[in-house]
């Protein structure tokens, strides 16, 4: 089957650096995005790993290992408007994308 | 460059009734996603079309419901006999083709079944 497996929820304080992982089992696998999501909002997406290592964008990093079948969200230097949902989604060739569960995460002042 | 629109943004059905969700995708994008979030869960997938295809639909329930992205217009994801079960946020997402990474998604349905 296809899955992905998150932390559920993730807690730190502003300023500090959080990880969040994401491991797969899937086939065909083509590439692993990162997706945030508000309470109330819609997801929009942060970054994206079609190859292994790690793409900055600003503030968050996002890292892929195929031979892991593991992914992880870097978010540095946290702010309490960080606190949200955060999703990796598992892209099948732009045929169908696979959400995780998703981790809640809560930025403390 | 307007993003992708959905409407109604909230919709209240009693049971036995019928619901009709709209997505019009960003200008330019040509393919559609549709997506369910229950309370406090992620986004199933649904639906992926193309104008007037379906090209997979592996996420959708047998029964009841049924999409369409027609040439014109937007695209309609169609429940009847809504349940209980149905309520749910419905998010539509589009990208401009199939080589992307990124989907873009409008604000979302929330669809609540007295």
């Amino acid at each position: 089957g296809q899955s992905l497996e998150q932390p559920s929820e993730v807690t730190a304080v502003e300023g500090a650096i959080v990880q969040i992982n994401c491991t797969y089992q899937t086939s065909g696998f083509y590439g692993l995005s990162w997706y945030q999501q508000h309470d109330g909002g819609a997801p929009t997406f942060l970054s994206y790993n079609g190859l292994d290592g790690l793409e900055e964008t600003g503030r968050f990093s996002s890292f892929l290992s195929r031979s892991d079948s593991y992914g992880y969200l870097l978010l540095q230097e946290l702010q309490m408007k960080d606190s949200a949902s955060y999703f990796c989604a598992w892209d099948n060739y732009g045929q169908n994308f696979v959400f995780g569960p998703g981790t809640r995460l809560s930025v403390l002042p | 460059n307007a993003g992708v629109m959905q409407n109604p943004r909230h919709l209240v059905r009693r049971r036995g009734q019928e619901a009709r969700l709209r997505c019009s995708p960003m200008k330019g994008h040509s393919h559609v996603y549709w997506y369910r979030q229950l309370p406090e869960e992620g986004l199933k997938f649904m639906v992926y079309l193309q104008k007037e295809n379906i090209i997979d639909e592996s996420g959708m329930p047998k029964e009841r419901f049924s999409a369409e992205f027609p040439k014109e217009g937007p695209s309609i994801l169609r429940i009847q006999q809504v349940v209980r079960g149905d309520s749910a946020a419905y998010f539509c997402a589009s990208s401009p083709s199939l080589d992307t990474d990124t989907q873009y998604f409008g604000p979302g349905t929330r669809l609540t079944v007295l």
